[in-house]
């Protein structure tokens, strides 16, 4: 278990539609990261935010957000879904005292868009 | 930006050692990490290099050398439970401290 929690496990939804997609980092992390998984592919970078401002991003379509709230859980909103947003989803975290500049990974948001 | 490679695929035996290789570029160079992911999981930590040199941890070690923009992850005594896929993932702090993740190399352990 790496501490972070990452819910739902498990979404489907229609194209057109929008989803949030919840993080709670490891205890003392103040980084959160966003990272998209589709099928046999890498993990590629989308957003990055750092006790509660964004610190980097990556590859993110206009059509997703991110925020991180004071109590520095995130979320990630993907808005009028295509068929090709499909993907495993992983939140990780990292920067508190046990975790340093490590990353730790959620179990992942399987989202399947139909 | 950063360029991050790998080799696709990679197959060894059970018990035997493989080297897995990783060359990077990138302008703000902060550290390397590897990764081990098991398809549909988490990847889970495996060890990071700041410094040139080795590092060992049980089984596996990994090396680094800042100069030639080149890392391998070692694995020893292979066992079936290594088939997996591992990430070589670079840490750069140009722009906010971004890690960058490799295509992954999978590894296939056959008996």
């Amino acid at each position: 278990d790496s501490g972070v929690t990452q819910t739902p496990k498990h979404l489907i939804t229609a194209t057109g539609q929008r989803v949030t997609l919840r993080c709670s980092p490891r205890s003392g992390d103040l980084s959160v990261y966003w990272y998209q998984q589709s099928l046999d592919q890498g993990l590629q970078f989308l957003i990055q935010y750092y006790n509660g401002e964004e610190r980097a991003k990556g590859n993110i379509l206009e059509r997703f957000s991110a925020q991180q709230f004071p109590d520095l859980h995130s979320e990630l909103n993907l808005s009028s879904l295509e068929l090709g947003d499909s993907a495993l989803y992983f939140c990780a975290s990292s920067g508190g005292r046990s975790s340093g500049n490590t990353i730790y990974f959620g179990e992942g948001s399987w989202l399947t868009v139909v | 930006g950063q360029n991050i490679d790998q080799p696709t695929e990679m197959t060894a035996t059970e018990g035997a050692i493989v080297q897995i290789n990783c060359t990077y570029q990138t302008s703000g160079f902060n550290g390397l990490f590897w990764y081990q992911q098991h398809a549909g999981e988490a990847p889970t930590f495996l060890s990071y290099n700041v410094l040139d040199g080795l590092e060992e941890k049980g089984r596996f070690s990994s090396f680094l050398s800042r100069s030639k923009g080149y890392s391998y992850l070692l694995l020893k005594e292979l066992q079936m439970k290594d088939s997996a896929s591992y990430l070589c993932a670079v840490r750069d702090q140009t722009g906010g401290f971004k890690t960058i993740f490799g295509a992954g190399t999978r590894l296939f352990v056959k008996a």
